[in-house]
């Protein structure tokens, strides 16, 4: 049964840390999605690749936060440094997307829920 | 660029009563909408897509959503809820030629017995 890794599942650190979260995509998927889901926000999206290139970082505080896709099998998602805000969970998600006509259906991580003392 | 919202926070029925979950879309193109389950400390799973194939969609656990366009909706309904329905529930929008997927604010659901 193919699914998304994600790792730390849990991460309490202090204000000021950097902090590095991690996902393994489904293999063969080629877009790459990272979320973060508070109480108050709801689901944000922060940024999305296609391809591990990134197509929209809009959501993402630049200052702090930056995604990358060092290879097919690994996306990143690093906080530098990390702010109490920024306590939440992060999910990362990949689907296929194919061509100009396909639906683009995400599978899920089970999270990272950061929080930041 | 596409939204959804969810109408209603949290949504209360009893064991065996029609479930009904709302979801109003904006999309300047044909958009692809979709609903997601999450339980507890857990990610989200599909539970159905509409992909401008037929207009009624039926996904797992007996759940179906009709897509109107005149009314721009992509309601979820169960005709008879289930305790194990219980869990929050999310609209998503994204478009055709597009890869991005935006979310609904949720609506959580509970099942009285």
């Amino acid at each position: 049964d193919a699914r998304v890794t994600q790792t730390p599942r849990h991460k309490v650190t202090e204000m000021g840390q950097e902090v590095t979260m991690r996902c393994q995509p489904i293999l063969g998927h080629n877009t790459v999605f990272w979320y973060r889901q508070t109480m108050m926000q709801g689901l944000e999206l922060l940024a999305y690749f296609r391809n591990r290139a990134p197509l929209d970082d809009s959501g993402m505080p630049k200052d702090r936060f930056s995604a990358e896709m060092p290879d097919a099998t690994l996306a990143t998602l690093k906080i530098q440094p990390s702010e109490p805000r920024d306590s939440a969970v992060y999910f990362c998600a990949s689907g296929l997307a194919q061509g100009g006509s396909g639906a683009n259906v995400l599978t899920f991580g089970a999270g990272s829920r950061l929080t930041v003392l | 660029a596409q939204s959804v919202t969810q109408l209603g926070s949290h949504v209360s029925v009893s064991e065996g009563a029609l479930v009904l979950l709302r979801c109003n879309y904006s999309s300047s193109v044909p958009p692809y909408l979709f609903w997601y389950v999450q339980y507890p400390n857990q990610g989200l799973q599909l539970l159905l897509k509409y992909t401008s194939a037929a207009t009624l969609v039926k996904g797992i656990n007996g759940f179906e959503a009709e897509f109107k366009k005149s009314e721009t909706s992509f309601h979820l309904t169960k005709p008879s809820a289930h305790m194990s329905d219980a869990a929050e529930y999310f609209c998503a929008v994204s478009r055709i030629n597009n890869n991005d997927m935006r979310f609904g604010a949720g609506t959580r659901l509970t099942v009285k017995p």
